[in-house]
């Protein structure tokens, strides 16, 4: 089946300091990614559609200038919190869009950010 | 409004105790159901794809089926390893850019 990676799956970092998120289609290539946020038993909550050589598509309430994503490579998106504060914790996770077959979206591992 | 809800919120079962999860929706032009199961600190993991009302897939114990208004996903004689939060996740024509809708998820619990 289709394999998406994160990297980190976890990382701890200092308030005010920027903390960069990678996410991988390793067997596929994938156009368009989406990355989410995703609070303790919540479901997931979509943050920006991201598209292989293009600017990416932030929903409503998102920060563009504090979440930046970039989608350099049709296997690689990368997200990026800027300045992170505490609030900014959260699992983050990733998708891919497999446009053969099902069209489905799989999903990476995710990452917990935890901001002090 | 375009909506996905699932019920119930959470379900305990005991092992071999068949039961199944609700998914309605109120979106127009279905393009996709999609059905994932999560693990705590983890990212969910893709299960179906329905696209029509009467279509239905199985894999070991689940089985999904989808009507025009809902889907079902069926889970017969659980086992603990099948305790689990269960999201579906619609995809429709109004949605730009091929975005997914979720549901808020049901949280099985299998008791041995």
């Amino acid at each position: 089946g289709a394999v998406v990676s994160q990297h980190p799956s976890r990382v701890i970092c200092k308030s005010g300091t920027s903390v960069k998120i990678e996410c991988r289609s390793l067997d596929f290539q994938a156009t368009t990614m989406f990355w989410y946020r995703q609070f303790p038993k919540q479901s997931l909550m979509l943050m920006a559609t991201s598209n292989e050589g293009s600017k990416a598509t932030y929903e409503q309430g998102v920060e563009k200038d504090k979440f930046l994503i970039n989608h350099a490579s049709l296997t690689l998106s990368t997200l990026t919190v800027t300045s992170a504060h505490p609030e900014d914790s959260s699992f983050y996770i990733c998708s891919a869009r497999d446009r053969t077959v099902t069209d489905t979206q799989y999903f990476g591992p995710g990452t917990r950010l935890t901001v002090l | 409004e375009d909506q996905v809800t699932q019920s119930p919120e959470a379900l305990r079962l005991q092992e071999g105790e068949s039961s199944s999860l609700n998914c309605s929706y109120t979106v127009s032009g279905l393009r996709g159901l999609f059905w994932y199961r999560q693990d705590p600190g983890k990212g969910p993991e893709f299960l179906f794809t329905l696209y029509s009302a009467g279509e239905e897939k199985e894999k070991e114990r689940l089985k999904a089926t989808l009507t025009k208004k809902e889907s079902f996903l069926h889970i017969t004689a659980p086992k603990p390893e099948d305790s689990a939060t269960y999201l579906c996740a619609v995809r429709y024509i109004k949605a730009a850019g091929n975005k997914l809708t979720f549901g808020g998820g049901t949280r099985v619990l299998v008791k041995p």
